[in-house]
């Protein structure tokens, strides 16, 4: 069975200063979708960045990009210029192809921002 | 545009009682989904509708039933409520299976 994992519970950053988020995750599988959720206090889950694994080139949307190492199985997060309203929990999760849509999340990785 | 709605927002529970959690999505969606997050972990698939007229179990479907009402709407039904079952459930939905999951804001239910 595929499992997430998020290594650190907690992380701080400095407004303006960058961060990066750990996921690694365990798959025998060649092609999959890996995702970041944010869930700020409002409890609502924002779709991030998506990343498909055959895709060689990292995501990127704006100031949160990707580091993909397929080999590794690591999907990293990296925020940068953090803003206040970058605090929040992020998840990491897996989706496979076959697996009628489910999405595998890891424990989530609470961000906060100091002004 | 809504995106994907619940109701209520918060409910306590008894042990044993039963509700029902309404969600829908006003996206022209096909699947729609129910998961659970508890304290220190990340969702969980409850159940899953991947289109209308169908449903299938997720990874925690024990104590839950759902109906897929119509192509919107997606319910949640806990027959015999359990203290297991504080939780926070949300409820999401994609054009497809494969396509991004939108979710809606959650209820908070707390069952004593």
């Amino acid at each position: 069975a595929q499992t997430v994992t998020q290594s650190q519970p907690e992380m701080s950053v400095q407004e303006a200063e960058t961060v990066t988020l750990s996921c690694t995750y365990d798959t025998s599988e060649s092609d999959y979708y890996l995702f970041w959720y944010k869930q700020p206090p409002s409890r609502q889950m924002i779709l991030v960045i998506r990343q498909e694994a055959y895709k060689q080139q990292n995501a990127t949307e704006n100031r949160f990009s990707v580091n993909f190492q397929k080999a590794a199985k690591s999907f990293s997060l990296k925020i940068s210029d953090s803003q206040l309203g970058d605090a929040a929990m992020y998840f990491c999760a897996y989706r496979s192809p076959g697996s009628q849509g489910n999405l595998i999340f890891g424990k989530g990785t609470k961000l906060s921002v100091k002004p | 545009n809504a995106g994907v709605t619940q109701t209520p927002k918060f409910q306590v529970l008894k042990t044993g009682q039963s509700m029902t959690l309404q969600c829908a999505q006003d996206m022209n969606h096909n699947s729609m989904y129910w998961y659970r997050q508890d304290p220190g972990m990340g969702l969980r698939l409850i159940y899953y509708s991947a289109s209308e007229g169908t449903t299938d179990k997720g990874e925690v479907p024990n104590g839950y039933n759902v109906s897929r009402l119509n192509k919107r709407e997606f319910s949640l039904r806990l027959e015999s409520a359990a203290p297991s079952q504080t939780s926070v459930y949300f409820c999401a939905s994609s054009r497809g299976l494969f396509y991004e999951q939108y979710f809606g804001p959650g209820t908070r239910l707390t069952v004593t």
